[in-house]
């Protein structure tokens, strides 16, 4: 079955330093691929997606591309701020019907002045 | 006024209680979904609902029932609640458009202790 696989946090970065969070996947065809964040006490909010091969997804100063040869869907900010400060879930959502969603375990990032 | 509420925000409750989580949408949206969230585990799918008369078990649907009352309201309930149901469950909506292009907009979420 479909699976997302994101590197495990927490991720504590200083103000203006350059962010990566991988991600990588599994899925059969060729699934939409989304980044959703979660700041603290709130539900989760679509970020950014991508929905076919070497599609570049971006928002807020993320992006992320589509690499359908290596599965992977990496997040990158040039210069993180403390507002980043949030967890983040990679997430697939595959041909399989239904449109569900598929997500990672999340990866807390703490950004620190 | 947000579009995704959910009540209460936060509920505690004692093992073989029966707990029923509400979901309300303005969004419009045919698809509603519920998820739970446990640490370290990222979202599981539990239910999920195309419409009024139509809805599917997820991953995790096992000790849960749901109830669709209105294309605005989706319930899930926990008929008799246990401690290692407690965690954080989330109801989102999605238009039903195709798997590419449909985006789910997630509520503020119900934190659920079971003692």
């Amino acid at each position: 079955g479909d699976s997302v696989t994101q590197m495990e946090g927490p991720v504590t970065l200083s103000e203006e330093a350059f962010l990566t969070i991988n991600c990588t996947y599994t899925a059969t065809g060729y699934p939409s691929l989304f980044w959703y964040v979660q700041y603290p006490g709130e539900g989760l909010q679509l970020l950014l997606k991508a929905t076919k091969a070497d599609d570049k997804g971006s928002n807020k100063g993320f992006e992320a591309t589509y690499r359908k040869e290596t599965t992977s869907f990496h997040l990158e900010k040039g210069s993180v701020q403390v507002s980043d400060s949030a967890v983040y879930f990679c997430a697939l959502s595959g041909t399989g019907g239904g449109n569900k969603l598929t997500f990672g375990t999340g990866t807390q990032l703490k950004v620190e002045l | 006024d947000a579009d995704v509420t959910q009540t209460p925000r936060n509920r505690i409750t004692k093992t073989g209680k029966r707990i029923m989580l509400e979901c309300s949408q303005t969004k419009g949206h045919d698809r509603m979904y519920w998820y739970r969230q446990d640490p370290g585990l990222g979202l599981q799918l539990i239910y999920y609902s195309f419409d009024v008369k139509d809805i599917n078990k997820g991953e995790i649907s096992d000790g849960y029932s749901v109830s669709r009352q209105a294309q605005a309201k989706f319930s899930l309930s926990l008929e008799s609640a246990i401690p290692n149901q407690t965690a954080l469950y989330f109801c989102a909506t999605s238009l039903g458009q195709s798997y590419s292009t449909d985006t789910q907009y997630f509520g503020p979420g119900t934190r659920l202790t079971v003692l």
